[in-house]
């Protein structure tokens, strides 16, 4: 069974500039998250979809951040324009559905620099 | 606010040590409480997903124990191993309805 796929690996931009970062789940997974991880600190949940559809982006700080998952499937998150605060690992991570014991599956993460 | 805490912070242990980690958590509008080891540039993966109070988990040389009414998990890990080197993160799924997490545990295990 493939893993969750996220791309790209790292990525080093300047402030103000642009970002996306892409993940594909494990396949038949309804649920999607995306997680910032910063440097000390552990993943703070930014956006939750079940499906196409958001189920909590509470903490997703919406000024400058937005992500889509429009078919279901694929998921991207955009950054725009970036902090320099926005260094940090963007992880992706899937699961069965919305419950409390199912396993979450996390991709390998996007290391973004921000200068 | 919901506060998950993970103790050490660190920790570098002799291969062949005996090692345990503790996680707090909230004690109220407990749902689970999930472990998981992330090596370096490698993708964090689930050891242990929890609900009941007193369950114990074992897999390999790693258990845990969870006790929902006090608020504390512990991870166990018995003759440590280098490939044991990694960082160990906790996470309370309460009423919120999504989990959070603490700032890990870092586990070096030297040869």
């Amino acid at each position: 069974e493939a893993g969750v796929a996220q791309s790209p690996r790292y990525k080093i931009i300047e402030k103000r500039q642009s970002v996306a970062f892409w993940c594909n789940p494990i396949s038949g997974h309804a649920t999607l998250y995306w997680y910032q991880q910063i440097l000390g600190q552990g993943p703070k949940l930014l956006i939750q979809f079940q499906n196409n559809g958001v189920v909590d982006d509470s903490q997703l700080p919406k000024d400058r951040f937005s992500a889509e998952r429009l078919k279901g499937v694929d998921s991207t998150l955009k950054i725009q324009p970036a902090k320099l605060e926005d260094s940090a690992v963007y992880l992706c991570a899937s699961s069965a559905g919305l419950a409390a014991d199912n396993e979450q599956f996390f991709g390998p993460g996007t290391r973004l620099t921000v200068l | 606010i919901l506060n998950v805490e993970q103790s050490p912070q660190s920790l570098h242990v002799q291969e062949g040590d005996s090692t345990n980690f503790t996680c707090s958590f909230p004690s109220s509008n407990f749902y689970a409480l999930h472990w998981y080891r992330w090596e370096t540039a490698k993708s964090p993966e689930a050891l242990f997903v929890m609900t009941l109070n007193g369950d114990e988990k074992k897999k390999g040389r790693i258990s845990a124990t969870l006790n929902t009414k006090e608020g504390y998990s512990y991870l166990y890990i018995k003759g440590s191993q280098p490939e044991d080197s990694a960082t160990y993160l906790c996470a309370f799924w309460g009423s919120q309805g999504n989990l959070i997490f603490g700032k890990g545990t870092k586990l070096s295990v030297k040869p």
